[in-house]
């Protein structure tokens, strides 16, 4: 995803927390998500944050929302050897786009035991 | 129950052959997509169809021709395959936006010989 940026690989140790940084360039996004894809399997919705929002908890996840530097970022506490994954960022373009996600490259998270 | 169904799960094809692929969901959404995912794992929309009607087509070839007979299911065929067409193709669909947004497919992995 051209407007859509991520680094692409992330190591971290079992019980560390890990941070994924996700830039967007469209201001206009209402939504914001985090998908998980592992290995073999599709996109797994694990969380998304309104435009209007700075801020979202659930459970291990948390999500931070910048808007003025359209960053955005997913802390997942307490990393386990099943975090391991692809995660995916993606910003809706809205209802007159069809609704339609545009994804980032993907973040690969190795979890090292 | 699968959210969305996608068959075939694999698919591996001559080169100019043509194949389909059939999607079909049950939670009553009204807008549903296809994705293709590359080697480098990189989502990209290729169409969106809301109520059966279409509403966006990514500069997708012409050998590429999604058909959706209800607002339930969206097929996807493709004439004269080629080599660049391996990929994993994933279905989806959404109603709004948010946590009732996008379920995605578990994919079809599509590899042209």
């Amino acid at each position: 995803g051209e407007d859509v940026e991520q680094s692409l690989f992330l190591s971290v140790r079992e019980g560390d927390s890990s941070v994924i940084n996700c830039t967007y360039t469209d201001s206009s996004s209402t939504y914001l998500y985090w998908y998980k894809q592992e290995p073999g399997a599709g996109l797994q919705l694990l969380t998304y944050i309104f435009s209007n929002m700075d801020m979202k908890q659930d459970q291990r996840l948390t999500v931070l929302l910048n808007k003025k530097d359209k960053h955005l970022s997913l802390r997942i506490a307490d990393t386990q050897t099943g975090d391991s994954a692809i995660y995916f960022c993606a910003e809706s373009m809205g209802y007159n786009a069809g609704n339609m996600l545009t994804f980032g490259g993907g973040t690969r998270l190795m979890v090292k035991p | 129950d699968t959210a969305v169904s996608q068959t075939p799960k694999y698919l591996v094809t001559q080169m100019g052959n043509d194949k389909s692929i059939k999607c079909e969901q049950n939670l009553g959404h009204d807008t549903m997509y296809w994705y293709k995912q590359d080697s480098k794992k990189f989502l990209k929309i290729m169409f969106s169809y809301n109520n059966k009607e279409l509403i966006i087509n990514e500069t997708v070839p012409n050998r590429f021709s999604p058909k959706s007979p209800d607002k339930a299911h969206l097929n996807l065929h493709i004439n004269s395959l080629e080599l660049g067409d391996s990929a994993v193709y994933f279905c989806a669909s959404s109603q709004g936006q948010g946590s009732n947004g996008y379920t995605f497919g578990s994919g079809t992995r599509l590899t042209v010989v």
